[in-house]
């Protein structure tokens, strides 16, 4: 079972502050993903990363960027929030691409 | 395209009654996986159990089951004698796999509720 930390668990920020949710893992896994979720509880794909130096878009298109320097490490970046980023952003990891184990989640709400 | 349809958007239920939560799947893919995953109030994703496609032996799990039909794209998920504590959004997914990178794909999920 992986650990995967995400920070912060709440966040509350202006319109056209950017922010960074951190997610990080102590598992070494090579798979991270980051999923948003509305209040309508469906989880959307918005980012995935193969291992260091590999990221692509999901399903669902995002302003949000996301980088991966280092295996454990997996940030995502809004340059410019906005009232409609409010949302819970979810990250994952995964080890051979089966089960993807979550993190707590960070519940974004953009003022 | 891989699709999972979880009917049933709530399920309300009073404490020690059997409950079944229904998952369909759409695939084209001979070899996938199919999961779940319970999200409590607090808000993380917690996996519950994966099957493959060739394996279709129920599971039993203490009070929980899964029972996997592939001749009715089904992976069912009941709670037998359930709890308060089993009060949770429940969501069925379904693997895909995509240039080594496997996606899940959700189901829209089952707000259950175990009323005391």
């Amino acid at each position: 079972e992986a650990d995967i930390y995400q920070t912060p668990r709440y966040l509350v920020i202006g319109t056209g502050k950017k922010i960074t949710l951190e997610c990080s893992q102590t598992m070494g896994h090579d798979k991270m993903y980051w999923y948003q979720q509305d209040p309508g509880m469906e989880l959307h794909l918005i980012h995935y990363s193969y291992g260091v130096n590999s990221t692509e878009k999901g399903d669902l298109s995002s302003e949000s960027t996301v980088s991966r320097i280092r295996t454990e490490h997996f940030p995502l970046t809004l340059e410019s929030a906005r009232p409609s980023h409010t949302s819970q952003y979810l990250c994952a990891s995964s080890e051979f691409g089966y089960e993807q184990y979550f993190g707590p989640g960070t519940r974004l709400t953009v003022t | 395209a891989q699709k999972v349809t979880q009917a049933q958007t709530e399920i309300s239920v009073v404490e020690k009654e059997d409950v079944t939560l229904d998952c369909v799947y759409e695939t084209r893919d001979t070899t996938y996986y199919l999961f779940w995953y319970k999200q409590p109030p607090s808000g993380e994703l917690v996996f519950l159990i994966r099957r493959n496609s060739f394996d279709e032996q129920n599971e039993i799990s203490g009070r929980y089951s899964w029972n996997f039909q592939k001749s009715t794209s089904s992976f069912n998920f009941t709670i037998t004698a359930s709890q308060v504590v089993d009060s949770a959004v429940y969501f069925c997914a379904l693997s895909e796999t995509q240039a080594g990178a496997q996606k899940l794909v959700f189901g829209q999920g089952t707000r259950l509720t175990i009323n005391p």
